[in-house]
């Protein structure tokens, strides 16, 4: 999975609760992506980060927050988890954004978290 | 509104024959399209990449086509193996700041 982990893998929380997701890489890419599966849906980006303290919302923001302190670490962070937040989370880098004369570059996701709220 | 839409939702064939999927999109402006294969528990992985300008590209027993005109893209895949069981998603990249659009796949399973 192109160096990229995430922690952790699965996890069950109860609504209300605060939940945070990481994802590291080891590719020292810039671009750090946060994306949420649900059947039937394409993947839906939550929010994106362009470098070290840079980030900006995707289409589906609402309700998480990310935080990014290092190149490698990018946090997703569900303030008070809700039983639509239910989902598949995955992570994902580029050397580049996907705009411009960049579009052609690719992103490589990681393995993915299974995300269970009651 | 940018849409990508796949047909069909799931495909069951037999090992050693081939098939095809559909892509179609609503996507605009356009700067490139892939296909990415997505084994079960796993994130997505790269298999093609094409621009407008690209009408066929092909990766091992993948080919990948594109209509920009009708905005119409097909993966074939040629003498299927077990392991080609997976989701198959279309991702439209209209050249905007990382905004993807992503189709929500086509479940492919190949028995033997």
């Amino acid at each position: 999975d192109a160096g990229i982990t995430q922690s952790p893998r699965h996890k069950v929380t109860e609504t209300g609760t605060p939940v945070t997701l990481r994802c590291h890489q080891t590719e020292n890419h810039r671009y750090m992506y946060w994306y949420r599966q649900d059947p039937g849906h394409g993947l839906r980006l939550i929010h994106y980060s362009y470098g070290v303290k840079d980030t900006d919302k995707g289409e589906v923001s609402d309700g998480y927050s990310v935080s990014r302190s290092k190149t490698e670490d990018f946090l997703l962070t569900l303030e008070s988890a809700t039983s639509s937040q239910t989902s598949v989370y995955f992570c994902a880098i580029s050397e580049t954004g996907t705009g411009g004369q960049s579009s052609y570059n690719e992103q490589f996701f990681g393995p993915g978290t299974r995300l269970t709220v009651l | 509104k940018n849409q990508v839409e796949q047909s069909p939702q799931s495909l069951i064939i037999l090992e050693g024959k081939n098939c095809t999927l559909q892509c179609n999109y609503t996507v605009s402006p356009f700067s490139n399209l892939r296909w990415y294969k997505q084994d079960t528990g796993r994130g997505p992985v790269s298999l093609t990449i094409m621009t407008f300008s690209e009408n066929t590209k092909s990766n091992g027993r993948y080919t990948a086509t594109l209509d920009a005109d009708t905005k119409q893209s097909s993966l074939h895949i040629t003498a299927s193996q077990l392991s080609d069981s997976a989701s198959y998603i279309c991702v439209v990249n209209p050249g905007g700041y990382n905004k993807l659009i992503f189709g929500a796949g086509t479940r492919l399973a190949v028995h033997p």
